[in-house]
């Protein structure tokens, strides 16, 4: 596909449970971006990668919050020790622009939705 | 401190009516500024941006925004409504965090349109 493609679309965790949720960007996308959106809410900035270099991590909310994208492509957004708190659609981003947020339009998947029960 | 709002949290229109979804914004500098589009269970699809130049900016789908220095806003507009364009709006504003650029989201406005 041409798209930005999120996996899993849905997942279901319990409370102190690791998850890990997976980008695939549009091919030759040199920037990729993480959010949180809670419901009835815009986008929170979570994280940028520029290639396979994480140039800005200010908004992870948590130390239990780590994201890598290793080969400058496929990111893994990884939560440990789930909070109910953390229950939210996670959405990833790519541009073919660098430098972060720039004049080029971000392309986002359609999200994965996390509940954390 | 550097904030995008948009005001209404829903907007009703008939369709075949002229539309408008608000924003304004407070930055730093000049506003690079944004419009998106989310369906339900989707992501967020964009529509156009201002950089610079022309106040007046064209994007997908027939809308239009208009930038405003003055008056620190970005409303986005579209002269005549589908039903089709019933969705969640979001305006959005780069803000340099540190040696970063961010977008700053504002927390969106659920459009309605009547047939």
């Amino acid at each position: 596909g041409a798209g930005v493609s999120q996996s899993p679309r849905y997942k279901v965790a319990k409370r102190g449970q690791d998850v890990a949720l997976r980008c695939d960007p549009i091919s030759g996308h040199v920037s990729l971006f993480w959010y949180q959106q809670a419901l009835g809410q815009g986008p929170e900035f979570l994280t940028y990668f520029q290639n396979e270099a994480q140039l800005d991590k200010s908004g992870l909310p948590s130390d239990r919050f780590f994201a890598e994208r290793p080969e400058g492509s496929v990111s893994t957004l990884k939560i440990q020790r789930t909070q109910q708190e953390d229950s939210a659609v996670y959405l990833c981003a790519s541009s073919s622009g660098t430098g972060g947020a720039g004049n080029q339009p971000q392309h986002f998947g359609d999200g994965t939705r996390l509940s954390i029960l | 401190a550097q904030s995008v709002a948009q005001p209404e949290d829903q907007v009703n229109v008939a369709e075949g009516n002229p539309l408008t979804v608000k924003c304004t914004y407070s930055v730093s500098g000049n506003p690079y500024l944004f419009w998106y589009v989310q369906y339900p269970n989707r992501g967020l699809q964009f529509l156009l941006k201002y950089i610079t130049g022309d106040n007046l900016v064209k994007g997908s789908y027939g809308f239009e925004a208009e930038f405003n220095k003055s008056q620190t806003s970005f409303h986005l507009k579209k002269p005549s409504a589908l039903v089709s364009d019933s969705a969640l709006y979001f305006c959005a504003v780069r803000v340099q965090i540190h040696s970063n650029y961010q977008l700053i989201w504002g927390a969106g406005t659920k459009l309605i349109i009547k047939p």
